[in-house]
C-alpha cells in the first residue's frame, strides 16, 4: 500500500468548473496535510495545509480532511486555465518531523 | 521576496563521478532540506539539517550522499560516486522553524551519463 495515493489523473475541467482532487494516506497517526502545485518543470508550491478535521478555505481553494477515512481532499473553485498543473498531496507522518511524504500528483487540465 | 537559489540549473556528470549541489537558503532560516523528484515520480524526501547537523534522512540517503553548510550562507549535497539512478531533480528548501517547506529552490536538474 502507498503511504500517500492520489489518482494520477488526467483531470480535466471546463474553466470556471470545480476541479476536485483527491487524496488517502495509510499513517492513521499523520498530523498534517498539505497541498502543493507543480507546473511542468518547475519547482513545488505550497496552496494550503490542514492539521483539523473539517473544511479549510483561502480564496478559491478549500481544503478537507477526514481523519477517520484518512482522506484529504483540495476544491478548486472557479477554475481557470492558470490553474493547470499537477497537484501533489503531501502528509507529515506521525513519527517524522517536518519530513514530507508526498503522492505521485495529480495532473489537471482546466480547458479554457 | 526572498527566495532559495541554487546551482546551477542543470549538471551533467559521468557516472561514478562526484557532485556538488548547491543552494542558498533564504537568510535567517534555521532549517534546511533536500528532495529530489526522479522524472516522472514523486518528490521525495532526503535529508533535513539543523545547527549543523543532520536532523532527519530517508532511506535513500545512504553513505554516497552527505550535505554541509560550509559558511554562512551555502547549504550543499554532495554525491561522491554518481550511478545513473541518481539522476532527478534536486531541490533545496529552507524554514525558520521545524517545519515543511512552503517554497522550493527552482531546483538543479542532475544528468547522470
Amino acid at each position: 500500500q502507498k503511504e500517500v495515493e492520489q489518482n494520477s489523473g488526467p483531470l480535466s475541467v471546463p474553466e470556471g468548473a470545480i476541479a476536485s482532487l483527491n487524496c488517502t494516506y495509510s499513517d492513521r497517526g499523520s498530523q498534517s496535510f498539505f497541498w502543493y502545485r507543480q507546473y511542468s518543470g518547475k519547482s513545488p508550491e505550497l496552496i494550503m495545509f490542514i492539521y483539523s478535521n473539517g473544511d479549510k478555505e483561502d480564496g478559491r481553494f478549500t481544503a478537507q480532511l477526514n481523519k477517520a477515512s484518512q482522506y484529504v481532499s483540495l476544491l478548486i473553485r472557479d477554475s481557470q486555465p492558470s490553474d493547470s498543473a499537477t497537484y501533489l498531496c503531501a502528509v507529515v507522518q506521525e513519527t517524522s518531523g517536518s519530513r514530507l511524504t508526498f503522492g505521485e500528483g495529480t495532473q489537471l487540465t482546466v480547458n479554457p | 521576496e526572498p527566495e532559495v537559489t541554487q546551482t546551477p540549473s542543470h549538471q551533467v556528470t559521468q557516472m561514478g563521478q562526484e557532485v556538488i549541489l548547491r543552494c542558498v537558503p533564504i537568510s535567517n532560516h534555521l532549517y534546511f532540506y533536500w528532495y529530489r523528484q526522479i522524472l516522472g515520480q514523486k518528490v521525495e524526501f532526503l535529508v533535513s539539517f539543523y545547527n549543523n547537523e543532520i536532523s532527519e534522512k530517508s532511506e535513500i540517503f545512504d553513505d554516497q550522499f552527505s550535505v554541509e553548510r560550509p559558511d554562512g550562507s551555502n547549504f550543499t549535497l554532495k554525491i561522491r560516486s554518481t550511478k545513473l539512478e541518481d539522476s532527478a531533480m534536486y531541490f533545496c528548501a529552507s524554514t525558520p522553524g521545524e517545519r515543511p517547506p512552503g517554497t522550493f529552490g527552482s531546483g538543479t536538474r542532475l544528468t547522470v551519463v
